[in-house]
Parts: structure tokens; sequence; C-alpha cells
């Protein structure tokens, strides 16, 4: 069946390092793709998605591109901050059966 | 824009005894309906997801059912609960059923059973 996995955590980085959280799924035909973000005491929050292959989702800093040949889509941040910890889940929907299904999730901590 | 309402926010429970926690989606018709549960070092599992009034899909079995008896109101349940249903429970929806779009979370509940 379709699943999702990433790294695991902690990731621990200093501020203004470079970050890569690992994602790679398994699925039937074309899925979308997604990364939520999960800030301390809050709710899940969609950080960004793509929805076809070799597209890039971007925002906050944050990239990712969807990768067809390799299964993956690898969230990036060129310089993190501290604001940036939290937990990252990876997520696939499903095209054909609307089954959203979440990463086991990866918690960054960044200090000053 | 949707909103999800859950409740209860927080529930103790004796073991063996009933559940029934309830979640309704305002602001979208038909939409796509999901119960997770979020435990520590397994992220978000997914129970069940509903396309559709009586529409189930069950994706762990286990001691947990669900239904959706209205369009908007999603229902988790359990006739006898264990110690491992304790967690944190999550429901979702991601709107009138599209696979690309974003998913809103209700605020949770936190179950223990004792």
């Amino acid at each position: 069946g379709d699943s999702v996995t990433q790294m695991e955590g902690p990731v621990t980085l200093s501020e203004e390092a470079f970050l890569t959280i690992n994602c790679t799924y398994t699925a039937t035909g074309y899925p979308s793709l997604f990364w939520y973000v999960q800030y301390p005491g809050e709710g899940l929050q969609l950080l960004l998605k793509a929805t076809k292959a070799d597209d890039k989702g971007s925002n906050k800093g944050f990239e990712a591109t969807y990768r067809k040949e390799t299964t993956s889509f690898h969230l990036e941040k060129g310089s993190v901050q501290v604001s940036d910890s939290a937990v990252y889940f990876c997520a696939l929907s499903s095209y054909n059966t609307d089954k959203l299904i979440f990463g086991t999730g990866t918690r960054l901590q960044v200090f000053p | 824009s949707q909103t999800i309402h859950q409740w209860p926010a927080t529930l103790v429970q004796p073991v063996g005894s009933p559940l029934s926690l309830e979640c309704t989606v305002e602001g979208t018709s038909n939409p796509n309906l999901y119960w997770y549960r979020q435990a520590a070092g397994r992220g978000l599992q997914l129970l069940f997801y509903s396309v559709g009034i009586g529409q189930i899909s069950s994706e762990v079995p286990q001691n947990l059912s669900a239904s959706r008896p209205q369009d908007r109101q999603f229902i988790l349940s359990s006739k006898k609960l264990l110690l491992s249903d304790s967690g944190f429970y999550l429901c979702a929806t991601t709107g009138t059923a599209r696979s690309n779009t974003e998913a809103f979370f209700g605020q949770g509940t936190r179950l223990t059973v004792v």
C-alpha cells in the first residue's frame, strides 16, 4: 500500500546551517506530496506542497521538489532559524482514493 | 473557509468503557474526513477516512470503529477501551473531495485510558 518514510530525528542544527530532511514515498498512480509543520503547542499546518512530478513547493524559505524517478520529496532550507524548531511531517495524498498518509515526523531543533 | 470542531479536548476513561469522539466540519460540503492518532515516535497514524456519508475505510485493524451519519459529521467509537487506546486523536478534512488540497485539523482529543 501507499506509504511515506522520512528520516528519524531529532535533527539538531546551529542557526544559519543548511537543513535537509529526507522523505521518500511509495504509491500507485500520481500522488500529491506535502510537508506539514507542527510548532510547539500548536496544531499541524501546511508548509508546502507539490502536485505533479518536477513541481517545486516553497514557503518561508523552505523548498521541496517532487522527484518521481527517485520517489522523493526532500525538504531543504538554506539557513535555519531558531524559530524553525518544530516537528516536520511529510505526507502524500493518493490520487484515486484521497487517502492522506503522513510520515512519522522529524523533530528539528535549532540552537543559537 | 472551513473549520473543524472536535470534542472533548481531554478525556479520561476506565478500561472496558465505551468511547465516542465527535468531529464536525463547517464551511464545506461533501468533505473528505480523516481520523488520526498521534503518538510519540510514530507520527500520525491514519485510522479511518471517509469520502462520503456511510463510506468508511479502515486502515488499522483495532479496537476502534468510525461512522459518518451526516455529511459533515465523523464519529470515532469503541465498545470497550483498552489501555493501548490511549493517545492523541486528531480529526482532519481536506474539504470537498480533492486529493491535492490542504488538510485542516481539529484541536485534538487527549484520551487517557486508566
